[in-house]
């Protein structure tokens, strides 16, 4: 019964490159969260998303950064011309379809993105 | 707008109690979860409270009080592997589900 999974644990770009990052969730969720977690400062909701859906983007910065959730496969956050500034730990989290009073979501062990 | 706010160091002694006190406002409030994050690692959870009231579980206690927009966590016998992030986490309804946001944690240390 594995949790969330996210790869690559670490990743580090040059300026400019692009950052993919991927997470599959638990076995039997539907809803997936990306967070940022920028150094010595808290979880920072970016991204909400369900099977081809993207529910609430209203953290993710308007350019460079997208995500998806296809029907076969990871949730993908991607992140292009990466700049130093992306440093950070990249977080994904999944929830079980959505039912009265089971709202926990599961964190994945976070990909350490580090721009040179 | 979403405020969290709750303290960002405490430190304790190992054996004794502590209170993480957290207040809140948010829109479209749906109940609070607390997390644990040690460095470099994932927060696992720790507590949700939807109702009004102390939820106890082991070593952990979570209180919130929906109408002061107010939880604490309440650590007992502490121990040196307590010493980490501790994050409260207002869960808010959006378009078709919920999202959690998090305060900045308090980092707690725990002392011989």
């Amino acid at each position: 019964n594995a949790g969330v999974m996210q790869n690559p644990r670490h990743l580090v770009r040059r300026r400019g490159q692009e950052a993919r990052l991927r997470c599959s969730p638990m076995k039997g969720h539907s809803h997936v969260y990306w967070y940022r977690q920028l150094p010595e400062e808290g979880l920072k909701f970016m991204v909400y998303l369900q099977k081809e859906n993207i529910i609430d983007e209203s953290g993710m910065p308007k350019e460079r950064f997208s995500a998806e959730f296809p029907k076969e496969g990871p949730s993908i956050l991607r992140i292009q011309q990466v700049v130093r500034g992306d440093s950070a730990a990249y977080f994904c989290a999944s929830s079980p379809p959505r039912r009265e009073g089971d709202n926990e979501q599961f964190f994945g062990p976070g990909t350490r993105l580090t721009v040179l | 707008g979403q405020n969290i706010d709750q303290p960002t160091e405490m430190t304790a002694t190992e054996g004794a109690i502590v209170q993480i006190n957290c207040t809140y406002q948010t829109s479209g409030f749906n109940g609070l979860f607390w997390y644990q994050q040690h460095a470099g690692e994932a927060p696992t959870f720790l507590s949700y409270n939807v109702l009004d009231g102390l939820e106890e579980k082991g070593r952990f206690s979570s209180f919130l009080s929906r109408s002061k927009g107010y939880s604490y966590l309440l650590l007992k016998e502490l121990q040196m592997k307590d010493s980490a992030s501790y994050l409260c986490a207002p869960l808010i309804l959006t378009g078709g589900g919920n999202k959690l946001t998090f305060g900045t944690g308090t980092q707690l240390k725990v002392e011989l």
